[in-house]
């Protein structure tokens, strides 16, 4: 089975430090994928990539950035967490062509 | 531009059919998914359909596509409490294997 695991299912930071979420997938997809979820907004595309050292802008990339030095891990990065930042978050991953995407637990970040 | 909309809510009584309808705008739309999200977990593929095909049946799931008026439902026969969760609707119209996803329709099924 695929397995996409995330780093922590609940965090809480406080506005200004520096935040990382890291995913991890273990079928040796080539993409992956960070969202974000908040209520009546489903899911909306944070960054994405395609390959190693490789990433995409989503739909609302500001205030994150990506890293992505390994296949199988791909880590979001706020630099400096404000209070809008509050959400859940979710990766996911797929293997090139194949449209299905696996999804992570989520991780429910909390900026106060 | 890609928007995908749902409703927010749907309450069906357990053993009634829910349907939960989506609307899209892109037409150049190719897959349709339908994703479950249960309480505390992330989301698990449930259906897709194919652009080209106006129906497709997965025992208790009927999912149903009107390519003309862009509106793609769910029709989940017998639903039972174990049904409840979070639905969302996703299309996949080709651009560098995004898909975009609607809003999401919180099912609740009452005894």
């Amino acid at each position: 089975d695929v397995k996409v695991t995330q780093s922590s299912r609940y965090l809480v930071k406080r506005t200004g430090e520096k935040v990382f979420l890291e995913c991890v997938q273990d079928m040796d997809h080539e993409n992956m994928f960070w969202y974000r979820q908040d209520p009546g907004l489903g899911l909306r595309l944070i960054y994405f990539s395609y390959d190693v050292k490789m990433k995409e802008k989503g739909d609302i990339p500001e205030g994150y950035s990506v890293s992505r030095e390994k296949k199988e891990r791909f880590s979001l990065i706020l630099e400096s967490a404000s209070t809008n930042q509050t959400s859940m978050y979710l990766c996911a991953s797929n293997r090139q062509g194949i449209y299905e995407q696996f999804f992570g637990p989520g991780t429910r970040l909390t900026v106060l | 531009g890609e928007d995908v909309e749902q409703s927010l809510f749907l309450s069906v009584r357990e053993g009634d059919s829910s349907v939960i309808n989506c609307t899209y705008t892109d037409s150049s739309s190719t897959y349709l998914y339908w994703y479950k999200q249960e309480p505390g977990a992330g989301l698990q593929l449930l259906t897709y359909i194919f652009s080209n095909m106006d129906m497709k049946q997965d025992q208790r799931l009927t999912v149903l596509l009107n390519k003309k008026d862009k509106h793609l439902s769910l029709r989940i026969a017998d639903t039972q409490t174990g049904d409840s969760a979070i639905y969302f609707c996703a299309e996949f119209t080709g651009g560098g294997n995004k898909l975009t996803f609607g809003t999401g329709t919180q099912l609740k099924v009452e005894l």
